[in-house]
């Protein structure tokens, strides 16, 4: 079965450092994985999606991410991050459930604290 | 939330009551999910439908039931076996790319 993990419950970065949150996932087949950022009470926001091709990834807001097959990985990044990038952040996987079914599997979330 | 509109924002449920949320979105998406999020559980899947007319039991089923008439609209229903109902509810659509558009959610609480 497929899965995603967010190793952080909680990621602290100074305003203007670069930031990491990692994800790794685990399906069978190509994955396609995504990151998501939530704010309070709201729903979800698409940042960017890896499904085939370059391993470096950009999306929206300058977050990129990095797909790692060996490593199973697709961590989120950012070079300087911003007082407004606090939010809580989702790794998502896609999966087949056959019959043309798809669905996506989330990771619990990391919330991001950028302090300045 | 993009083209998909999630309906009431706030909701208060009773004892052995039910209720439904409602979920419309004009982005002409075939497939439509419902998520559950409980703090530090993520996004928990309830029922997802690819077509009008079909649905599918996602993980946590039980307590929830769906319709799928329109195109356009996936009404939740949290039943009255649901035992633990208070939590924040999205509902998505998805697109041929597999471009995933959340709604703003409904927080739904038992009083």
């Amino acid at each position: 079965a497929q899965s995603v993990a967010q190793p952080e419950d909680q990621v602290n970065v100074a305003e203007g450092n670069p930031l990491t949150v990692k994800c790794t996932y685990s399906v069978s087949g190509n994955p396609y994985l995504f990151w998501y950022v939530q704010y309070p009470n709201r729903g979800l926001q698409f940042l960017l999606k890896y499904i085939t091709g370059d391993n470096l990834v950009k999306g929206s807001y300058g977050f990129e991410a990095e797909f790692n097959k060996s490593q199973t990985s697709f961590h989120l990044k950012k070079p300087s991050a911003l007082v407004s990038d606090s939010a809580l952040y989702f790794c998502a996987v896609r999966s087949y459930s056959g019959a043309g079914s798809y669905q996506l599997t989330f990771g619990k979330g990391t919330k991001l604290s950028v302090i300045p | 939330d993009g083209g998909i509109t999630q309906s009431p924002k706030y909701l208060f449920r009773k004892e052995g009551q039910n209720v439904t949320l409602s979920c419309e979105q004009n982005l002409n998406h075939d497939a439509m999910y419902w998520y559950r999020q409980d703090p530090g559980q993520g996004l928990r899947l309830i029922y997802y439908s690819q077509i009008v007319n079909d649905f599918q039991k996602g993980d946590i089923a039980e307590g929830y039931s769906v319709s799928r008439e329109k195109k356009e609209s996936f009404p939740l229903t949290v039943t009255s076996a649901q035992k633990n109902p208070t939590a924040f509810y999205l509902c998505a659509c998805r697109d041929r790319e597999a471009g995933y558009t959340f709604g703003s959610g409904t927080r739904l609480t038992v009083v």
